[in-house]
């Protein structure tokens, strides 16, 4: 079974759409977030959650709305989607709220047309 | 603010050849110090940690010795293989609850037969 799930892998869209990308984790941890990577593989993180309150909110512009329904799901909706918004995408889980260790997702890869 | 400084890549070596990745941190307090490894089309995975100065992290023939001395934390293999192909991350990560990681740009490691 994975242990952090992502869906779609691949994603391709029209500039201007609304899409969304969902993660799961099946590994009981308490807290969740969302990274984007861009093109030249650096890592950012945008979002975190702990027991589905948002604790971590990088400056990402706000068309970027990240919704957690339990602690087990961390989905990431993106409004007006634009080109500079095409990266890869990783949602990841960990024990608690201290970094200690983090698993990924296998990413989404999001390309706006 | 905290930040982690890698080595300019990309890097390509010959099979059994030694590897060193440089790694400098800038951090306030003590952080805990991290390597991961992102293998072609998934998720990034912690190959080795260390929470204190002069620990040692090793994992699959890796090994990176935290020193506070000069804020370095830098990845060595005595011999790698092909499999080692990848994209290594620094990571540095603050103390505390509510704590985040910080992620170096990453740098593409390629193993040649």
């Amino acid at each position: 079974d994975t242990a952090v799930s992502q869906t779609p892998k691949y994603l391709v869209t029209q500039m201007g759409n609304d899409k969304s990308i969902k993660c799961e984790q099946n590994l009981g941890h308490d807290t969740m977030y969302w990274y984007k990577q861009d093109s030249k593989k650096f890592l950012k993180i945008m979002f975190s959650y702990n027991n589905k309150e948002l604790i971590i909110n990088e400056t990402v512009p706000n068309r970027f709305s990240p919704k957690s329904p339990d602690k087990a799901h961390l989905n990431l909706h993106i409004n007006s989607l634009e080109l500079g918004d095409s990266a890869v995408y990783f949602c990841a889980s960990t024990i608690g709220a201290t970094n200690e260790k983090l698993f990924f997702g296998s990413g989404t890869q999001l390309s706006v047309l | 603010g905290n930040s982690v400084t890698q080595m300019e890549g990309p890097v390509t070596l010959s099979e059994e050849a030694f590897l060193t990745i440089n790694c400098t941190y800038t951090a306030t307090g003590y952080p805990s110090l991290f390597w991961y490894v992102q293998y072609p089309g998934e998720g990034l995975q912690l190959l080795l940690k260390a929470t204190k100065a002069d620990d040692k992290g090793s994992n699959k023939g890796f090994e990176a010795t935290y020193r506070k001395e000069t804020t370095s934390f830098h990845l060595e293999k005595g011999s790698v293989q092909v499999s080692d192909s990848a994209v290594y991350f620094c990571a540095l990560s603050d103390a505390g609850a509510n704590s985040k990681l910080t992620f170096g740009k990453g740098i593409t490691l390629s193993v040649r037969p």
